[in-house]
């Protein structure tokens, strides 16, 4: 059972700060990763992909990825109240079926 | 690019009804589609996966006589949710991906918020 494990939250952060969001994932040929974001009562959007180990930056946001300890997080600098939002960790393994396995997501708060 | 188009947007039906939603890939092909339910404050959850010319998978606990699925063409999907109840209230989104493999990202449509009264 191939699983993505995230804390809910809510992660609190004042405007400004970085927000580091986590997740974990138990398959060991998963080969790509991606953060979602959610905004109550919306669909996901895509805002990061990662394949390789290491940071990658987009802007205000950074992912990290970390194979040999199965865990990838999402890094976002100069925190604003518009981030405040879900924000879904998904994982595809190597072969086989694509469908992602998503985590549960992590509520982040923003506040002013 | 990757643009997913899904419509309705928001659908209130009577018990008993029949409800239909629309997936497009407007910008790319997809021959697999996703379809997923998320209730309020919970976590994505598959339904089922819609394969181009060929039948719907779908996942443990999601009853195919209920949720039925077309993927009649390249670019479009359809979920129909037949002899609805309240109980199938929820956000419906689609998705897809134009790589079609493990590399590329999901790209989802902006959900249809289906309320049975």
């Amino acid at each position: 059972q191939k699983e993505v494990e995230q804390n809910s939250g809510p992660l609190s952060v004042p405007e400004g700060a970085i927000a580091s969001l986590n997740c974990t994932y138990s398959d060991r040929v998963s080969q790509s990763f991606f953060w979602y974001r959610q905004y109550s009562g919306k669909s996901p959007e895509l805002i990061m992909s990662i394949y390789s180990n290491g940071d990658k930056e987009d802007g205000r946001f950074t992912a990290q990825l970390n194979k040999a300890s199965q865990y990838v997080s999402l890094l976002i600098r100069d925190s604003q109240p518009s981030d405040s939002a879900t924000y879904l960790c998904a994982v595809n393994e190597s072969g086989g079926s694509y469908i992602p396995t998503f985590g549960r997501g992590t509520s982040l708060i923003v506040h002013p | 690019g990757a643009v997913v188009s899904q419509h309705p947007s928001r659908v209130i039906c009577k018990s008993g009804t029949s409800v239909k939603i629309e997936c497009r890939s407007l910008d790319f092909q997809a021959t697999t589609m996703f379809w997923y339910r998320q209730f309020p404050k919970q976590s994505l959850m598959l339904m089922a996966t819609s394969n181009e010319g060929s039948k719907a998978t779908y996942e443990q606990g999601v009853e195919k006589d209920k949720f039925l699925i077309n993927h009649a063409s390249l670019t479009l999907s359809t979920l129909t949710v037949t002899s609805a109840h309240p109980e199938d209230s929820s956000f419906y989104i689609c998705s897809a991906g134009p790589g079609g493999n493990h590399n590329s990202p999901l790209h989802f449509g902006n959900g249809t918020r289906l309320t049975v009264t």
